[in-house]
């Protein structure tokens, strides 16, 4: 039940694309939803997070649509670039455990 | 404000050494947490502090790890008799104690541990 389920492993889209990330989640008591972008020999970073009550988010390129009935939420990144290729994480926490659980990730490679 | 910092960055050890990794959070972030992450796998969750107290620890965490907080301000985390297990990236985050930005963790860039 604590699991954060992500798809694709990895995914590959030209310039200009808008590559898509999926997570699911089975939890119900969690309420926050962020993602982080990581790149080699680096921290994760923070990207753009969202909660329950809200069905999207958007900040710059990135958008987080969230589906609270199917337990679902994933990351669109709009005209992609060359220098958006990293690791993508999604992850989830809950008010009762600050901790996050982390999918298992997404390579994404935006070829020029 | 210069971030999460993490030292040392790289730290190459024989089996059965003990070894101790330091990080300071961001300042005035009452949160800290410690994280391990092993190559192609997402971070997963070892203990969080808020302030000096450690609140929380995953069963990740054996008896040969340790965290401490003494004063609040930086942790360590000390890993003894190391075992070739260990070899992973010990990531720490840190974050503010309330409001809507109480959930933003920071991640440092993360000590890679390996052990020969």
């Amino acid at each position: 039940q604590q699991q954060v389920k992500q798809s694709p492993q990895s995914l590959i889209v030209q310039k200009g694309g808008i590559p898509i990330i999926n997570c699911a989640y089975e939890n119900t008591a969690f309420d926050y939803f962020p993602w982080y972008q990581q790149f080699p020999g680096k921290g994760p970073a923070l990207l753009i997070a969202i909660r329950p009550d809200v069905s999207e988010k958007k900040e710059g390129r990135f958008t987080i649509s969230f589906n609270k009935s199917a337990k679902q939420f994933s990351l669109h990144i709009m005209d992609s670039q060359p220098g958006d290729s990293a690791t993508y994480f999604c992850a989830a926490a809950m008010d009762s455990s600050y901790k996050l659980i982390f999918g298992s990730g997404t390579r994404l490679l935006v070829r020029p | 404000d210069t971030g999460v910092s993490q030292d040392p960055r790289h730290k190459i050890t024989k089996r059965g050494q003990n070894v101790t990794f330091r990080c300071d959070p961001i300042s005035e972030h009452n949160r800290l947490y410690w994280y391990r992450q092993t190559l192609g796998q997402g971070p997963e969750f070892l203990t969080y502090f808020q302030n000096e107290a450690q609140l929380e620890k995953s069963r990740l965490l054996s008896d040969r790890f340790s965290a401490e907080r003494p004063k609040g301000s930086f942790s360590t985390l000390e890993i003894q008799r190391t075992e070739q297990g260990d070899s992973a990236m010990y990531l720490c985050a840190s974050s503010s104690l309330g409001g809507p930005s109480s959930y933003e963790q920071y991640f440092g860039p993360g000590t890679r541990l390996t052990v020969t």
